[in-house]
């Protein structure tokens, strides 16, 4: 089982702000993963990963970026936030064994945003 | 295209009583995994079982149950003897080529005491 971290567990920012939430995972996993959660329950896959210095838009058009410098290291940033951004956001990561697959996602504890 | 259904919302139980969340899945793949999570109230996904597309062995864990049927395209989950620890939000989730996985609309457990 994959150890994740995400913080903040919780951000109440002001619109207009510049934030980064940070996801690290400790498992050398290669592969990580930001989904966006609506307040409805459904995930949406808005960035991934699949190794240092790889990053691909998801299925959910998203204003947020991410960046993948260390293998460990998964942040992503909203240069402005919007209201519109409210939501969870949650971080994952998997590895690969050898069939493309296989791999199980871990999930970290999720970064719930409030944009006033 | 994948697709991953899951078409009740939301479930209330008594403690004790038995509960079976239904998934129905569509991919063109012959090689897919299939997945369930749990996402209590704190908020974290928490990875409950993967099964292959070639194995359609049932699985019991504990209280839990997972029945896979190809031959209609599910990939049920039962909670044997509820209890109240087990409310929380549940996902089934598909992966067959290209690596992402597909959640379905998640199914909320309410468990009374």
């Amino acid at each position: 089982e994959a150890d994740i971290y995400q913080t903040p567990r919780y951000l109440v920012i002001g619109t207009g702000k510049k934030i980064t939430l940070e996801c690290s995972q400790t498992m050398g996993h290669d592969k990580m993963y930001w989904y966006q959660q609506d307040p409805g329950m459904e995930l949406h896959l808005i960035h991934y990963s699949y190794g240092v210095n790889s990053t691909e838009k998801g299925d959910l058009s998203s204003e947020s970026t991410v960046s993948r410098i260390r293998t460990e290291h998964f942040p992503l940033t909203l240069e402005s936030a919007r209201p519109s951004h409210t939501s969870q956001y949650l971080c994952a990561s998997s590895e690969q064994p050898g069939s493309p697959s296989t791999d199980t996602q871990y999930f970290g504890p999720g970064t719930r945003l409030t944009v006033l | 295209a994948q697709k991953v259904t899951q078409a009740q919302t939301e479930i209330s139980v008594v403690e004790k009583e038995d509960v079976t969340l239904d998934c129905v899945y569509e991919t063109r793949d012959t090689t897919y995994y299939l997945f369930w999570y749990k996402q209590p109230p704190s908020g974290e996904l928490v990875f409950l079982i993967r099964r292959n597309s070639f194995d359609e062995q049932n699985e019991i864990s504990g209280r839990y149950s997972w029945n896979f049927q190809k031959s209609t395209s599910s990939f049920n989950f039962t909670i044997t003897a509820s209890q109240v620890v087990d409310s929380a939000v549940y996902f089934c989730a598909l992966r067959s080529a290209g690596n992402k996985l597909t959640f379905g609309g998640g199914t909320r457990v309410l468990v009374k005491p």
